[in-house]
């Protein structure tokens, strides 16, 4: 069956230093969303890439779709701490099947 | 605007009891799933529904895990007999029309649940 990877599944950065996740899919993806879960709260949608190498910005968040369109990433420039939480890639292949990835969990030293 | 409601927040049972969860979709949107979240398993899918009809039930764990949408505002989670492990958060999340997948999932507050 379909599967999403995700890497890493921890980081911990320094406020103020970058910060990327990558997601990885066994199939290709017709489209791929990016969710963000803060620590005791639920997912919220953070964007969706349909194109082949799409690249989306939101202030400090870059989110990128790969070319292949089965692996995307999401960077984050200059972290704050506000940016602590987990990120989910999503992704849906052509045979509507429909899976998160397991998430990256980041920690933001002050 | 409403977001989607779940109740409780928190269930805090003895194994053998039947428990169940309760999702109120957004207004207007067409698709509901419910997902179970652990540590170990990290955020999986349990069911969907479309129009009120379950379309993918295949994450169910297992019989004693029952879903149903009576109606477009109400959905129930019922686990029956509970166990220990079974305990995770269950979040309940709505989607507005469109292909399955292609819009954004809308997702409640969850219940934590806890089976002793």
């Amino acid at each position: 069956g379909q599967q999403v990877m995700q890497i890493p599944q921890y980081q911990h950065v320094q406020e103020g230093e970058d910060f990327t996740t990558y997601c990885n899919s066994s199939t290709t993806l017709s489209n791929i969303q990016w969710y963000k879960q803060r620590p005791g709260g639920h997912p919220v949608f953070l964007i969706q890439l349909v194109k082949s190498g799409e690249v989306k910005k939101q202030k400090r968040l870059t989110f990128q779709f790969g070319e292949a369109k089965k692996n995307s990433s999401l960077h984050i420039t200059a972290t704050q701490t506000t940016d602590v939480g987990t990120y989910f890639c999503a992704g849906r292949n052509y045979g509507q099947n429909f899976v998160f990835g397991p998430g990256t969990r980041l920690s933001v030293l002050p | 605007d409403a977001g989607v409601i779940q109740s409780p927040r928190h269930e805090v049972t003895e194994m053998g009891q039947e428990v169940t969860l309760r999702c109120k979709p957004i207004s207007g949107h067409d698709y509901l799933f419910w997902y179970r979240q652990t540590m170990m398993r990290g955020l999986e899918l349990l069911i969907y529904f479309n129009n009120n009809v379950p379309i993918d039930d295949s994450g169910m764990p297992e019989d004693r895990f029952s879903a149903k949408m009576p109606n477009a505002s109400f959905s129930t989670l019922k686990i029956q007999p509970s166990e220990p492990r079974d305990s995770a958060v269950y979040f309940c999340a709505s989607s507005p029309t469109g292909q399955v997948g292609h819009q954004p999932q809308h997702f409640g507050d969850g219940t934590r649940l806890s089976i002793l």
